[in-house]
């Protein structure tokens, strides 16, 4: 079965740092990749996604992502965090594709960030 | 584009009370889920559905959970009698897509969710 893990419950940074935010994933086939940012009281907004090729990908808010196929991880990264960084991320992995239909995505369990002045 | 609307935002019940939450979709997409986020955890997915059809209720508590999306347009998610442990955000989805051949590649549009407290 599809999975995805993030070892971290929280990640504080100083603003103006790097910041990573570390993903784990399990998948059977080809992984489909997702960072996903809640801000609070707030639904779910799409950051990034592997699908293929660059293993290097750039998403919204300046925020990007390494696929790392060896080591089987997807690190969400910033290189200046900010303030209004602060939130829960979530990586999620595409789950098997089911006959007929779209398939759902799989959460880890969130990391929250925060990005102190 | 306009976004997936959810209703109500917050909701306070006693346990063995019953709600509803309802959804609407972006328009012209086929595909919904439903999904519970719990405090401190991920979403998980409870249903999905393809037009008014279930493809995937496999997490969806049957006993006290219900949902249905009759014109395969809104949908409604119903929890009854509710419990403490039911107490978390539902959240709708849909997906991403561009054309109706287009299975997408598995990014979601969510609402603000619906914010259920049980006391």
């Amino acid at each position: 079965a599809q999975s995805v893990a993030q070892p971290e419950d929280q990640v504080n940074v100083a603003e103006g740092n790097p910041l990573t935010v570390k993903c784990t994933y399990s998948v059977s086939g080809n992984p489909y990749l997702f960072w996903y940012v809640q801000y609070p009281n707030r639904g779910l907004q799409f950051l990034l996604k592997y699908i293929t090729g660059d293993n290097l990908v750039k998403g919204s808010y300046g925020f990007e992502a390494e696929f790392n196929k060896s080591q089987t991880s997807f690190h969400l990264k910033k290189p200046s965090a900010l303030v209004s960084d602060s939130a829960l991320y979530f990586c999620a992995v595409r789950d098997q594709l089911v006959t007929g239909g779209y398939n759902k995505l799989i959460f880890g369990a969130g990391t929250r960030l925060a990005v102190h002045p | 584009e306009a976004g997936v609307a959810q209703s109500p935002r917050y909701k306070i019940i006693e346990k063995r009370q019953s709600v509803a939450f309802w959804c609407n979709p972006i328009s012209g997409h086929a595909t919904l889920y439903w999904y519970q986020q719990i405090l401190g955890q991920g979403p998980k997915l409870l249903i999905q559905f393809q037009n008014n059809g279930v493809v995937d209720d496999s997490q969806l508590p049957k006993d006290r959970f219900s949902a249905e999306r009759l014109k395969g347009v809104d949908s409604t998610l119903k929890i009854q009698p509710a419990k403490l442990e039911d107490s978390a955000v539902y959240l709708c989805a849909s997906p991403k897509i561009s054309s109706q051949y287009d299975y997408g590649t598995g990014e979601l549009f969510f609402g603000e969710g619906s914010r259920l407290t049980v006391l």
